[in-house]
């Protein structure tokens, strides 16, 4: 069975905090690789994708290990806003499209 | 800017009855998605759709459900006869294939099924 695992947590940080978040897969043909927050009963929300170099965006750091199945999210300096659930997504491709498969989440709360 | 447009926000329905999910993807994007997402539980995919066709769904799509594009514009999901199992929140995405497949998500439908 291709699953995506994700720590649960929740982390609990201070603001100003930096984080990481893992998220394993087990699909070695997975193509392509998001994370997305969620916040309590809302849609998820792209946060970035993942690209083999590793990306940035602002205080958003992702980076993917093809040899050992995994991505993973840094997030510096936490904001209250930064509180949610972060989404691993990865993308299979069989039949020439693309299968998202979700990980449960890792749940984040920042505190003053 | 454009989003992912999702009616009604809450549905309430009683076993066995016929329940269609409506969304208005984003104008210029080519594929869309249902999901499903059981409280407390993960979001698991269920079809993408493409051309006016099925491309891909997963073993929780079964007879019981369907898609249609209508029209230019709309996206529905179709559950048969409903089960309370079914009771959930439906989210609908589109994506851009130019955009490598980053997916944008509707508000989503609650369904509860009593």
């Amino acid at each position: 069975r291709k699953e995506v695992e994700q720590d649960p947590g929740p982390f609990n940080v201070p603001e100003g905090a930096t984080v990481a978040f893992n998220c394993t897969y087990s699909n070695s043909a997975s193509q392509s690789f998001f994370w997305y927050r969620q916040d309590c009963r809302k849609e998820p929300k792209l946060l970035m994708s993942v690209y083999s170099s590793g990306n940035e965006d602002g205080r958003f750091t992702a980076q993917l290990n093809r040899a050992s199945q995994y991505i993973s999210l840094l997030i510096r300096d936490s904001k209250l806003s930064d509180s949610a659930t972060y989404l691993c997504v990865v993308n299979a491709e069989p039949g020439g499209s693309y299968i998202p498969t979700f990980g449960r989440g890792t749940s984040l709360i920042v505190h003053p | 800017e454009p989003e992912v447009t999702q009616t009604p926000s809450h549905q309430v329905t009683q076993m066995g009855q016929e329940v269609i999910l409506r969304c208005v993807p984003i104008s210029n994007h080519l594929y869309f998605y249902w999901y499903r997402q059981i409280l407390g539980q993960k979001v698991e995919f269920l079809v993408s759709f493409y051309n006016n066709e099925i491309s891909e769904k997963s073993e929780i799509f079964d007879d019981q459900f369907s898609v249609e594009r209508p029209d230019g514009s709309n996206f529905t999901l179709k559950i048969r006869s409903t089960k309370l199992e079914d009771s959930a929140m439906y989210f609908c995405a589109s994506s851009d294939e130019g955009q490598g497949y980053e997916q944008y998500f509707g508000p989503g439908t609650r369904l509860t099924v009593t």
